[in-house]
């Protein structure tokens, strides 16, 4: 089984600066992809930025940046320029492309606050 | 193009009542997922559909809660009888089709129930 852990509960930055979430995840499969989605207030989870595993390079998207450390089990997101609208929980998620139809496991996810 | 759509957004119930949710995908979209998402949690699966038929159940409560797709478009949730743990965010998610390609197998989330059981 899988297993998607993120260690920091809530991180504060201001706007217009960076700020890096972490998560590490636990497998022994080859083939697979990681997500971050933004979960704001209004609880739509949306998706940020997905990694798959066979890739070396890492996934961008405008501002939203990861660092895809596979043989240490790292999948960091880096937001850059934060904006006060980055506000929200985000959650990492893993899917093992094996031996299952797409399901997606979260870890816990982390708190960002963006402020003035 | 519109979302995946669910309600209600909120539902309030006594232990031991009943309650159900519905979802519609986006048109077109194959496969159907349930998360129920505990407050201070990441969404955990409960069931998934491919079409109508059920790909993966095996972390749901099948003594109280049931779903079906029955058209293979919309889907319902249940709840019967609802539990004090039970109270939760239930999403609905969908996508295009597991594998076919890239991005198919992206996942589009609804706005989910808040479920407070009493």
């Amino acid at each position: 089984a899988q297993t998607v852990t993120q260690s920091q509960p809530e991180m504060s930055v201001q706007e217009a600066e960076t700020v890096t979430l972490s998560c590490t995840y636990d497998t022994s499969e080859n083939n697979y992809y990681l997500f971050w989605y933004k979960q704001p207030p209004s609880r739509q989870m949306i998706l940020v930025i997905r990694q798959e595993a066979y890739k070396q390079q890492n996934a961008t998207e405008n501002r939203f940046s990861v660092n895809f450390q596979k043989a240490a089990k790292s999948f960091s997101l880096k937001i850059s320029d934060s904006q006060l609208g980055d506000t929200a929980m985000y959650f990492c998620a893993f899917m093992n492309r094996t031996d299952s139809w797409g399901k997606l496991q979260f870890g816990a996810g982390t708190q960002v606050v963006v402020t003035p | 193009e519109a979302g995946v759509a669910q309600s209600p957004r909120y539902k309030i119930i006594e232990k031991r009542q009943s309650v159900a949710f519905w979802c519609n995908p986006i048109s077109g979209h194959a496969t159907l997922y349930w998360y129920q998402q505990i407050l201070g949690q990441g969404p955990k699966l409960l069931i998934q559909f491919q079409n109508n038929g059920v790909v993966d159940d095996s972390q749901l409560p099948k003594d109280r809660f049931s779903a079906e797709r029955l058209k293979g478009v919309d889907s319902t949730l249940k709840i019967q009888p609802a539990k004090l743990e039970d109270s939760a965010v239930y999403l609905c998610a969908s996508s295009f089709w597991p594998w076919a390609g890239q991005g198919t197998d992206t996942q589009y989330f609804g706005p989910g129930t808040r479920l407070t059981v009493l």
